[in-house]
């Protein structure tokens, strides 16, 4: 079974551009999470995707959006790129159950964005 | 606010001796699942173990094994016997079970350096 894939694998960018990253979750899965990882802030949740709806919401300014396709892939675009940007973005996704059952999310190997 | 701290930031040990990641962890929430992941250095979250609060029972799982102690508030890691392809950054994850959805907490990491 194909795991969580991600594209493009790097990218760079300049600031001021925008940006969009894709995620193809494993087959079945019907949640799809991001999240960025930087040095100085860690990992950060952004956004959760469940039947083309967002179910949850980090705290990141609206320059950063998403969506779910009815295939369950998703995409987020990060608009008006800053340097702070730069960091790798990982996308996960899991089993959907019952609302408050926490199932396990299964990480790409991410998208490293870097913003010059 | 959930909370997730690793106190140790890198642990360096040689091959085959044992290694214990430490993961205090705050929720207001009485239920809540508690995740170790491991991030190589090709940048994949890999799924290790899951607990949820209900469930205190400590096991063993290969060379893996963990104590998870709600009255400290804890949930630590151990490598057995360690290799050097235990070499990674090992993330402590809380997932609370008020809300919907899977979003999940990490605390800062420890990076783990197993030495030949």
């Amino acid at each position: 079974k194909a795991g969580v894939t991600q594209t493009p694998r790097y990218l760079i960018k300049t600031r001021g551009q925008q940006v969009t990253l894709s995620c193809s979750p494993i087959s079945g899965h019907r949640s799809v999470s991001w999240y960025q990882q930087t040095p100085g802030q860690g990992l950060q949740f952004l956004f959760e995707y469940f039947s083309e709806t967002q179910r949850n919401k980090g705290n990141f300014p609206g320059r950063f959006s998403g969506r779910q396709f009815s295939n369950s892939r998703s995409e987020m675009n990060v608009s008006t790129l800053e340097l702070g940007d730069s960091a790798l973005y990982l996308c996960a996704s899991s089993l959907a159950g019952a609302t408050l059952a926490k199932n396990i999310q299964y990480f790409g190997a991410g998208t490293r964005l870097s913003v010059l | 606010a959930q909370k997730v701290t690793q106190a140790q930031t890198e642990i360096s040990v040689v091959e085959k001796e044992d290694v214990t990641l430490d993961c205090v962890y705050e929720t207001r929430d009485t239920t809540y699942y508690l995740f170790w992941y491991k991030q190589p250095p090709s940048g994949e979250l890999v799924f290790l173990i899951r607990r949820n609060s209900f469930d205190e029972q400590n096991e063993i799982s290969g060379r893996y094994s963990w104590n998870f102690q709600k009255s400290t508030s804890s949930f630590n890691f151990t490598i057995t016997a360690s290799q050097v392809v235990d070499s990674a950054v090992y993330f402590c994850a809380l997932s609370e079970g008020r809300a919907a959805g899977n979003k999940l907490t990490f605390g800062g990491g420890t990076r783990v350096l197993v030495k030949p």
